[in-house]
């Protein structure tokens, strides 16, 4: 069955610095989809990528959707403390009704 | 607004002990609803859909049901609980954008 990975698992940055975590599927994918998961807290959708190269910017976060479709990154520029908490990517699963596969997510911890 | 509520918010139940979880939504007429689990370290896995009254689908073999009565109530179950049910429990609908998803605030269920 289809598989997305996500890179790195685990991210201790200190307050200032920037973070990227990078998301691979074993399929060609639609769509991606990142979301938010703070501490205690449950995922809130960010973005939604569909076209091969594209890119887009939220505020300090930039996303970018790989050329063939299978993989996909996130960056945030300059942390800040409110960024803390888990990054999934996600994509469709190929079954009915819109599911999704989500990665196992990177937890980015920040350090004052 | 379209709302997503679940109950209860955290559960700790004895292994052989039924289970009945609850999702609600408002705001919104014949949402696709799921049923996600997130155990440690394991990120989000679908484990049921539904399209509509009575229609349910699995994506994994488990040891739990749903169930879904009316259109805005989507149900989980478990006739016995076991150690490895324990996790957080994820209500979600599908959103404006295709197969982005929304997600309830979750149920935090311990099965000891």
């Amino acid at each position: 069955g289809q598989q997305v990975m996500q890179i790195p698992q685990y991210q201790h940055v200190q307050e200032g610095e920037d973070f990227t975590t990078y998301c691979n599927s074993s399929t060609t994918l639609s769509n991606i989809q990142w979301y938010k998961q703070r501490p205690g807290g449950h995922p809130v959708f960010l973005i939604q990528l569909v076209k091969s190269g594209e890119v887009k910017k939220q505020k300090r976060l930039t996303f970018q959707f790989g050329e063939a479709k299978k993989n996909s990154s996130l960056h945030i520029t300059a942390t800040q403390t409110t960024d803390v908490g888990t990054y999934f990517c996600a994509g469709p699963s190929g079954g009915g009704a819109d599911g999704l596969t989500f990665g196992k997510g990177t937890h980015l911890i920040i350090q004052p | 607004s379209q709302t997503i509520h679940q109950w209860p918010a955290t559960l700790v139940q004895p292994v052989g002990s039924p289970l009945s979880l609850e999702c609600t939504v408002e705001g919104t007429s014949n949402p696709n609803l799921y049923w996600y689990r997130q155990a440690a370290g394991r990120g989000l896995q679908l484990l049921f859909y539904s399209v509509g009254i009575g229609q349910i689908s699995s994506e994994v073999p488990q040891n739990l049901s749903a169930s879904r009565p009316q259109d805005r109530q989507f149900i989980l179950s478990s006739k016995k609980l076991l150690l490895s049910d324990s996790g957080f429990y994820l209500c979600a609908r599908n959103g404006g954008q295709g197969d982005t998803q929304y997600f309830g605030p979750g149920t935090r269920l311990t099965v000891l």
